[in-house]
């Protein structure tokens, strides 16, 4: 099984900012974190990425606890063209669950 | 362009007939994978290589084979192909514990 857990969905209102929880909770001390989404059937993309501090860009922010045992990815102002699945994976593993399933309602 | 390419696209074929599906990067990567993907199941891994010659199973590899003798290329071969193997497969590369970049999918039906 994969390292980490993730809820299967999730609902946002557009405009307003969705924060998507993972639990990595036996993470090693030099994996990473990294999230990708996909859309509908295609490859899944990468969001960003983060080691221990909070990190941010045009996407995306990610959020790691002090601990590291779990993270949220904050999509501040999520349109509909955010509705996709999430996925956080560690990188010592390489493995995904299932995501979460977004869905941006209108 | 940095890419991962996978052929074919789609594919239907029958119980028993043997066929490789072909996965090629050219951002030198030293890792490869692949994925398959299942209504409610998410991604699961195959089978992924470190490096070149290097191959080791991921949560599903029964019924599945693969190689590893260049870099750039990582086929993924069904011998004998069964119905529960009709799904839809995953390639990606990275660098070692790096982004994945992955291919944009190859469909199987097998009958």
């Amino acid at each position: 099984d994969a390292k980490t857990t993730q809820p299967p969905s999730m609902d946002c209102a557009e405009g307003r900012a969705a924060n998507l929880p993972c639990n990595h909770s036996t993470i090693s001390g030099n994996e990473y974190v990294y999230w990708y989404r996909q859309i509908h059937s295609q490859g899944p993309q990468y969001i960003i990425h983060g080691l221990k501090n909070n990190e941010t860009n045009e996407m995306a922010s990610l959020i790691i606890t002090e601990d590291r045992k779990s993270s949220t990815l904050i999509l501040p102002h999520a349109t509909l063209r955010d509705t996709a699945v999430y996925y956080c994976i560690v990188t010592n593993d390489m493995r995904f669950g299932a995501g979460t399933r977004l869905t941006v309602k209108p | 362009e940095a890419q991962v390419t996978q052929n074919p696209r789609y594919l239907i074929t029958v119980t028993g007939k043997k066929l490789t599906v072909t996965c090629s990067q050219n951002m030198n990567h030293e890792y490869m994978s692949w994925y398959r993907q299942d209504p409610g199941l998410g991604l699961r891994q195959i089978y992924y290589s470190m490096n070149v010659e290097v191959t080791d199973k991921g949560d599903v590899p029964e019924g599945y084979k693969v190689s590893r003798k260049e870099k750039r290329n990582f086929p993924l071969i069904l011998e004998s192909p069964s119905p529960n193997q009709t799904s839809l497969y995953f390639c990606a590369s990275s660098i070692q514990h790096g982004e994945l970049f992955f291919g944009e999918g190859s469909r199987l039906t097998v009958l």
